[in-house]
């Protein structure tokens, strides 16, 4: 079946630089889109960035352009998103999630990786 | 950008009523671009619907989306005591990227 399996937590400190890895089974891992979202403790979605994992064309929110960086790995089918110059207010779990270009909607998720900045 | 607002934050409902969930956007969107999102405690959102009416693989069917231009709802028919949750709804525009509502709790009364 298709599933997105994501690296574990987190703990780094501010400042510091974090990646998470995202590993994609089940399907033709560069016919898809794979979206990074967030959530802030108690709080809402945050969409962050995309990677096409076909040629690593990436386009980032302008909220973190300059501090994320996606990758992708086509010999493991593994995505990776760095976020750097870390601060309290990137504690949040982070999500990858998958869409067919052009099809707008994310399915699956990821089980999430929660990240914790602290001193 | 767009902003996507939805109503109301919080609704109180028993099993077995019906919900009736709001998601407006700041500006008309593509209908084809809004999907919505289920999310329970501790868990990853899941898609409910996509481009705006059509289920998603395994959603019953007591789940319909309608809507068109800058007015979207989720409406849920009888509720089952696994329906309460947080729902999202989230649009696709090609100069903002992908932008989420803050979110509607759905809880037991």
């Amino acid at each position: 079946q298709v599933q997105l399996v994501q690296s574990g937590a987190e703990v780094e400190k501010p400042g510091a630089s974090v990646k998470i890895s995202c590993k994609a089974s089940g399907y033709a891992f560069t016919n898809y889109l794979i979206h990074w979202v967030r959530q802030a403790p108690g709080q809402g979605l945050e969409w962050m960035g995309v990677i096409n994992p076909n040629n690593g064309d990436t386009d980032n929110a302008q909220k973190f352009r300059g501090r994320v960086t996606l990758t992708r790995d086509t010999s493991t089918t593994t995505v990776y998103m760095e976020l750097s110059s870390l601060t309290f207010e990137d504690t949040a779990i982070y999500y990858c999630a998958r869409e067919r270009g052009g099809n707008w909607w994310f399915d699956p998720w990821g089980q999430g990786t929660l990240v914790t900045v602290s001193s | 950008d767009i902003v996507l607002t939805q109503s109301p934050g919080t609704l109180s409902l028993s099993p077995g009523e019906g919900a009736t969930l709001s998601c407006r956007t700041s500006q008309s969107v593509s209908s084809s671009s809004l999907s919505w999102y289920q999310q329970k405690p501790g868990q990853a959102p899941r898609l409910l619907m996509y481009a705006a009416s059509s289920r998603a693989t395994g959603i019953p069917a007591r789940f319909s989306g309608s809507g068109s231009g800058t007015d979207f709802t989720l409406t849920i028919s009888g509720l089952e005591p696994e329906d309460f949750a947080v729902y999202y709804c989230k649009q696709y525009g090609a100069s903002t990227g992908y932008t989420f509502g803050q979110g509607t709790k759905l809880e037991i009364k």
